[in-house]
């Protein structure tokens, strides 16, 4: 089955600390990642996607297809960091599927 | 800005009495989904339009109804909403062409359905 799976759905982190959001996939096919993110009172919007290999906001993920893995990580968090973080995995079509989210925390 | 538009932010409606929510777009994307998102869950697909064509998901209840006048609206109708229909719902477009299926989806800031 395919399935996107995102193991914390609660993680604090001090200011300046690295941050790993992690998602797993299961996808036996060539699969397209993505992470987007939603602050508070903002809709939810595209942080990045594994095809760009950009860094957005201090962010990236790389995709490593041994470990079915797409985790999103940062070096030093920023209190502006803190928001909901949802995984999204493309199957081959016009469709996503979403991770259960992880809330990331920055404590300052 | 382009952008995806949603009414009403708030809507509250009365067990099994119809609602309709709205979904606009200035984006020109030939795409529209609707999701379903309750608290502390991941948006689940609905349903969605790929120009015209109409794509209901599997486990999309018969309650739930779409329309697409055209390219720039879209409607989700929920026929008798019961109280487990209570949750955010989402509309998004994206532009998908033959040899591009997947793409960036943007996102309306959503309308909050309660039913009392």
């Amino acid at each position: 089955a395919q399935r996107v799976t995102q193991p914390e759905k609660l993680l604090s982190v001090f200011k300046g600390a690295p941050v790993e959001l992690k998602c797993n996939y299961s996808y036996s096919g060539s699969p397209e990642l993505f992470w987007y993110v939603q602050y508070s009172r903002q809709r939810l919007q595209l942080l990045l996607r594994h095809i760009s290999r950009e860094s957005i906001k201090g962010f990236t993920a790389d995709l490593n297809k041994g470990e079915t893995s797409f985790h999103l990580k940062k070096p030093f968090a920023q209190e502006e960091d803190s928001a909901m973080y949802y995984c999204a995995l493309n199957f081959g079509n016009e469709k996503l599927t979403f991770g259960t989210g992880t809330r990331l925390t920055i404590i300052p | 800005d382009a952008m995806v538009i949603q009414n009403p932010r708030y809507q509250v409606t009365q067990f099994g009495k119809p609602v309709t929510l709205s979904c606009s777009q200035t984006l020109n994307h030939n795409v529209m989904y609707w999701y379903q998102q309750k608290s502390s869950q991941a948006p689940k697909l609905l349903f969605h339009y790929y120009d015209k064509d109409f794509n209901n998901e599997a486990d999309t209840p018969d309650n739930f109804q779409s329309r697409r006048p055209n390219t720039s609206f879209c409607f989700l109708d929920i026929r008798s909403p019961g109280l487990g229909d209570a949750a955010m719902y989402l509309c998004a477009t994206s532009r998908v062409w033959t040899g591009r299926r997947s793409n960036e989806q943007f996102f309306g800031p959503g309308t909050r359905l309660t039913v009392l």
